[in-house]
């Protein structure tokens, strides 16, 4: 599985934009990026993923780099209840790898302030 | 629909003692999942069994046991306890095949102290 580099930390102020970024400069074609967060004390939630267009959904939005090298998990307002840490994870969807397997890195922990 | 659920939530053990960690999905997901969390740091995948009656390594597996019961449950046994083994379990559920798949669902996790 490719690797993906996140800053170990950032701070936001509440009703603020969040950016989150992700470098996966060894990205496959194949490889989907997928975010999770996980809140204090709970297991890891699924946020968004993409493969090469902008996403968007209710949790947040996905920009990814023209040649895919690296993305950004944007919250559009944060809020006290998105402090946590958020995982970059890049899958691959062909063949053996497609087992669901994640592989998680250190991820960026997220404080807001209020 | 109650999602992913394990039993039980704590647990101390003494070095040397077995048990096992139960996982049940109620969301007709073909695939499983066992991770362990240390502090600060990621999860790491134990076992995963891709549909019902397989299972598979994951990064590490050493010290544990599998097994895929039924659909719905899979468990995951610790023989003999050792300190390392401290840490908290997550167990995870998707369903197969395609991008739209791939969303992984997580119970709340398990904390295991070993001493």
């Amino acid at each position: 599985d490719a690797k993906t580099t996140q800053p170990n930390s950032m701070e936001s102020n509440e009703e603020e934009p969040v950016h989150l970024p992700c470098n996966h400069s060894t990205i496959s074609g194949t490889d989907y990026i997928h975010w999770y967060r996980q809140l204090p004390s709970q297991g890891p939630e699924y946020v968004i993923h993409g493969l090469t267009s902008n996403v968007n959904n209710r949790m947040a939005s996905l920009a990814i780099a023209e040649d895919r090298k690296s993305s950004t998990l944007i919250l559009h307002r944060a809020t006290l209840r998105d402090a946590a840490v958020y995982y970059c994870i890049l899958r691959d969807r062909t063949g053996s790898g497609n087992t669901g397997k994640l592989i998680f890195g250190q991820g960026t922990t997220l404080q807001v302030k209020p | 629909n109650a999602g992913v659920t394990q039993t039980p939530k704590f647990q101390v053990l003494k070095t040397g003692q077995s048990m096992t960690l139960q996982c049940a999905q109620d969301m007709n997901h073909n695939s499983m999942y066992w991770y362990r969390q240390d502090p600060g740091m990621g999860l790491r995948l134990i076992y995963y069994s891709a549909s019902e009656g397989t299972t598979d390594k994951g990064e590490v597996p050493n010290g544990y046991n599998v097994s895929r019961l039924n659909k719905r449950e899979f468990s995951l046994r610790l023989e003999s306890a050792a300190p390392s083994q401290t840490s908290v379990y997550f167990c995870a559920s998707k369903k197969e095949g395609g991008v739209v798949g791939e969303t992984q669902y997580f119970g709340p996790g398990t904390r295991l102290l070993v001493l």
